[in-house]
Formats: C-alpha cells, sequence, structure tokens
C-alpha cells in the first residue's frame, strides 16, 4: 500500500527565509504533485514532476523529483507572506492509479 | 479561463438520506475524480472515472457511493444512506491526461 509522508506537518518562518518541505513515498512512482490549499478553499495546482529529476519552479517555489529515492521537495526561496497555505504532495499509484496524498504542510510565514 | 464547478456549495442532510452531489468538469477533459477531505485533515481519493466507467476506487468508496455522468457535462457523486461520518468537504476534480488534475471548489457535507 503506498503511503505518503509530509515533514515537517507545520511550520512557522519569517519573511525572507528560505526553507524546504520534503514528501516521501513508499513504492515506486514517477508521478507527483504539489498543490496548494487556502484556508476554506478548493486545491491549486502548483507543479506536476512526471520523471526523475524533474525539476519545476514558479515564483518562490521550486518542486524536485528523486524517484529512486521517493523523496520531492518543495523549496520555498525568500518566503513572504502571501505563500503561508497548506501545501499537500499527492503520489499517483502506478498500479492502481489511485492518488494518495501526504497530510499536508501547514506554512505560516511571520511578517 | 474554464474552471471545475460544483453544486450545492454547502448541502446538510439528515442521517439516512440520499444526497446527490454535483460537478461539471471543464468540457475537454476525459477524467474525473471524487475526493472528500474531513476537516483539518489531508485529501482522501475516493474514486476515478474516464471513458464512462469507473478506473478505480479507494475502500473508502462502499456500496453507498456512486458515480455518474448522466450526460456530456455534470458529473455526480451520489451517497445513499449518509452516515454522520460522511461529513467532510467533497471535492470534483477533472484533468485532460490523467495528471495535473483541476479541483473544483468543494462541496461541504453536513451530516445530522
Amino acid at each position: 500500500e503506498l503511503k505518503v509522508e509530509q515533514n515537517p506537518l507545520f511550520l512557522s518562518m519569517q519573511e525572507g527565509k528560505n526553507y524546504t518541505i520534503y514528501c516521501n513515498y513508499s513504492t515506486t512512482s514517477d508521478r507527483l504533485y504539489w498543490y496548494r490549499q487556502d484556508p476554506g478553499k478548493s486545491l491549486e495546482s502548483l507543479f506536476v514532476l512526471l520523471s526523475n529529476g524533474a525539476v519545476k519552479q514558479e515564483g518562490r517555489l521550486m518542486a524536485s523529483l528523486d524517484t529512486k529515492a521517493r523523496l520531492s521537495t518543495l523549496h520555498i526561496t525568500a518566503a513572504v507572506h502571501d505563500l503561508s497555505a497548506t501545501y499537500f504532495c499527492a503520489v499517483d499509484n502506478p498500479r492502481d492509479d489511485k492518488i494518495i496524498f501526504g497530510k499536508g504542510t501547514r506554512l505560516h510565514i511571520l511578517p | 479561463e474554464p474552471e471545475v464547478t460544483q453544486t450545492p456549495s454547502h448541502q446538510v442532510t439528515q442521517m439516512g438520506q440520499e444526497v446527490i452531489l454535483r460537478c461539471v468538469p471543464i468540457s475537454n477533459h476525459l477524467y474525473f475524480y471524487w475526493y472528500r477531505q474531513i476537516l483539518g485533515q489531508k485529501v482522501e481519493f475516493l474514486v476515478s472515472f474516464y471513458n464512462n466507467e469507473i478506473s478505480e476506487k479507494s475502500e473508502i468508496f462502499d456500496d453507498q457511493f456512486s458515480v455518474e455522468r448522466p450526460d456530456g457535462s455534470n458529473f455526480t457523486l451520489k451517497i445513499r444512506s449518509t452516515k454522520l461520518e460522511d461529513s467532510a468537504m467533497y471535492f470534483c476534480a477533472s484533468s485532460r491526461t490523467g495528471h495535473e488534475q483541476f479541483f473544483g471548489p468543494g462541496t461541504r457535507l453536513t451530516v445530522l
């Protein structure tokens, strides 16, 4: 059974700092997604990572995928308050096409 | 920009009643999904639908649940006899390729 673990689950950081959120998963997959969710809102697609070594960047966020290590990272550069949200990674299990979400990382950026 | 829509935004029902949650996916998308999120918890996969049939479903998606695409635009989730623990936010999502998914705004289901 595919398990997806994110850490940390909660992160409070100062504006201007850099930090990384980690997403580990337990079985082979080369399809991983990052989503953002604001309180009471829906999920917004941030990144789609479809191969080993994939790296994508959008503004202050950069996501990467290492399928051999079964690890994805979401790196935040020079955080700003607007990035405060919950970030979820989700992994597509190629054996059954179920998509399993991590528990989410609640990011709180202090001004 | 096209988006996934869901109705109603909030549904309150009595335990044991049937509910139908409605979704209109993005028009050229071929893959459709339902997820639920219990308040403050992670998003849980319920079911995926492609080519007019269920392609995958989770353990949560038992005989009380069903999905339909009754016409070319709507995609519905029916819960036959609701239980208290069905209270959650239900998200519909659609995808053109089966990879990147676009989520609707969700329906908050409250079972009393």
